[in-house]
């Protein structure tokens, strides 16, 4: 597709329960970067791939984040156990070169979860 | 790791002022990239600079460059309430990561 597809918009759950966040890159893209925005104006690294191989992960937390991208399949962000922290934007976005040769990152608008 | 700090944090403007937010990096810039957040939606891309020096416009905003200082400033023209929202500037260092700016929040009163 000719955009980055973010599946579900907003997506409840309670403390405690599994969420999965769906994303689809642009055909074409082998770069995909996963985002939460806390607040506003603070946008925190997750994790990157390179097709379905983990690129970088630095930002992701070590319990309860896991993350795939699997040929044929939109990439995942699951978080097991959710907690009250994890309520956010989560953002996806690809590249076709990676981030630093290409002239933009496509971003998805996003996944709102919130855990209560 | 890269920080980008950005000013002012909040701006509230009449319309038809012009304005002007800064990102200053603590790391030597090898790029930066402009972004726009509007409330409850994704993010916008609005130009990149990767050249020191370099200046770019699209519509009624420009963006600058100044690699000596680390920093970015954008630039908006005569603003509109259709500029409102947050705006993020975000640079990639290392190739394998990217780092947004601390956010500037843009309200323009009619």
């Amino acid at each position: 597709g000719e955009e980055v597809a973010q599946t579900p918009k907003h997506l409840v759950r309670g403390e405690g329960q599994k969420a999965k966040l769906y994303c689809a890159p642009i055909k074409g893209h082998s770069y995909v970067f996963w985002y939460q925005q806390v607040l506003k104006n603070e946008f925190k690294f997750l994790i990157s791939f390179q097709n379905e191989n983990v690129f970088d992960e630095t930002g992701m937390p070590k319990e309860r984040f896991s993350a795939k991208c699997l040929p044929n399949s939109p990439c995942s962000l699951e978080i097991q156990a959710t907690k009250l922290e994890d309520s956010a934007v989560y953002f996806c976005a690809s590249s076709s070169l990676g981030s630093r040769d290409v002239e933009k990152l496509f971003f998805g608008s996003g996944t709102q979860l919130s855990v209560l | 790791s890269q920080e980008l700090e950005q000013s002012p944090q909040s701006l509230i403007v009449q319309e038809g002022k012009n304005l002007t937010i800064n990102c200053t990096s603590s790391k030597t810039l090898y790029g930066l990239y402009w972004y726009k957040q509007k409330y409850g939606e994704g993010l916008i891309f609005l130009m990149m600079l990767q050249k020191g020096g370099e200046e770019k416009s699209h519509e009624k905003i420009t963006a600058k460059l100044d690699e000596k200082k680390q920093q970015s400033s954008l630039h908006i023209t005569a603003s509109q309430p259709s500029h409102a929202g947050i705006y993020l500037c975000g640079a990639d260092p290392t190739g394998n990561q990217f780092y947004f700016g601390t956010g500037t929040s843009l309200t323009v009163i009619p």
